[in-house]
Formats: structure tokens, sequence, C-alpha cells
């Protein structure tokens, strides 16, 4: 079955850029989404399609996919965007989500 | 605007059955497919089900195929989760999705929030 790989944390000092990676065979060919999770809540998708972003998230969130890897990108990164961020695609007749990186602003 | 709102967790016993309910308003929903996805108690998400805007495409993760069963009606606007043979490992909040076109395969823009389900003894 298809696995989709992510860091389990990582970390960023505010205001600097921080970048999520998710890996997975010829992610590329696919389209990857991305969803934010704070503690409690719900997830929110903030980037879908690669590198669209939902009405009312952020332009500070970005995203791209090419060959085995998407990232998410944080410019300019907040304490609000502290969370765990899960990366997801479809694959034969799945939907597969990574393991999950807890983003760590300090 | 989008709402979902689940309904019908609990706890039951292993082997047990359990009818999840996720009530839908804001948006046409026969228009967007519908999911399941779950989070075990300090694990990641865990896609479960999905069913296409139609009703006619359902696929389902290995790890409940032939146990849940997914189904929607349309005339009161409600996704089912059927579960049977509930085990220990089911345990989780179950999340309801909407998916963001009418087949599957895409990503899930509102999210409700969530209804947990125990299995224990």
């Amino acid at each position: 079955s298809y696995e989709l790989t992510q860091a389990p944390s990582v970390s960023v000092s505010p205001g600097q850029t921080a970048r999520i990676t998710c890996s997975g065979h010829k992610l590329g060919d696919k389209y990857a989404s991305w969803y934010q999770q704070r503690p409690g809540q719900s997830p929110v998708l903030v980037i879908y399609e690669d590198s669209k972003r939902p009405s009312g998230i952020p332009e500070r969130f970005s995203g791209s996919n090419s060959w085995n890897t998407a990232t998410l990108t944080i410019s300019g990164t907040q304490a609000m965007d502290e969370a765990d961020y899960y990366c997801q695609t479809w694959d034969s007749s799945s939907v597969v989500f990574g393991g999950g990186t807890k983003l760590t602003v300090l | 605007e989008v709402h979902l709102v689940e309904s019908g967790g609990g706890l039951v016993q292993p082997g047990g059955s359990l009818r999840l309910s996720c009530a839908a308003s804001g948006f046409t929903f026969t228009t967007y497919a519908m999911s399941w996805v779950r989070q075990a108690p300090g694990k990641g998400l865990e896609w479960v089900s999905t069913i296409s805007g139609s009703g006619i495409d359902t696929y389902s993760a290995d790890s409940v195929k032939g146990r849940f069963t997914i189904s929607r009606d349309i005339s009161k606007n409600t996704l089912y989760l059927q579960m049977n043979s509930l085990r220990a490992e089911d345990t989780a909040i179950y999340y309801c999705a909407k998916d963001t076109q009418t087949v599957a395969g895409t990503s899930f823009d509102y999210w409700g929030q969530g209804t947990l389900v125990t299995v224990s003894s």
C-alpha cells in the first residue's frame, strides 16, 4: 500500500520560514493536500491540489509538489501556527495520510 | 455556512456494533463526496471510508473492509457509518468530512467536531 512519510517534528523561530515535507513514491504525479490540527481541534485544510489555498487561509501558507516530495511552507511563522500538520493524497482508490509533523514555534 | 455534526459515538464492547451519523447543512449534499476519518488517542489521522456524491461508489480502508459500511440518506442530508465487529483498535475520534468534489479522491475542506468511539469491555 502507498505510504507518505513526514518528519515527526520541526522547530522554527517566530518570523522565520518553516518547511514541512512529505515523501512518497512519485508523489509529484498525484495531488497533495495539507491539514493543520491544533490541540483538541478538528483538522483544517490549508493547502489542496499541491499549492492552492482555501479561502480564509493566510497567504503565508504555500505548497509545492515535485518528484517524490510535497512541501508545505509557512513564511513569517507565527505562534498561532504551532500545530500538527498532515499531508494527504489519493492512491489506488484509497486516501492516504502522512504520519504528521508537529511544528513547534519557539 | 457549512456545518457537519456527528453523533452516535460511545462505549461499546468488543464485537459490538455502533452507527455513527453526520448531519450536514449549508451545501448541496448530493454534489459532494463525503468521508469518515478517525484519530486514535494521541495518534495521527487515518482514513476510514468515502462515498461519492451519488452514493453509488464507496471506498474503505483495508482495516475496516467487511466490518464498516458507509452510506448516505439524501432526504435527511445525513451521512452514516455502520460499524460492526468492533475491536479495541477501532477506539478513536471519528470525524465526518466533506470532500471538495463529487467523486472521491480529492481533499476534505470541512470537518465536523468528531465523535468518540471507545471499544472496551
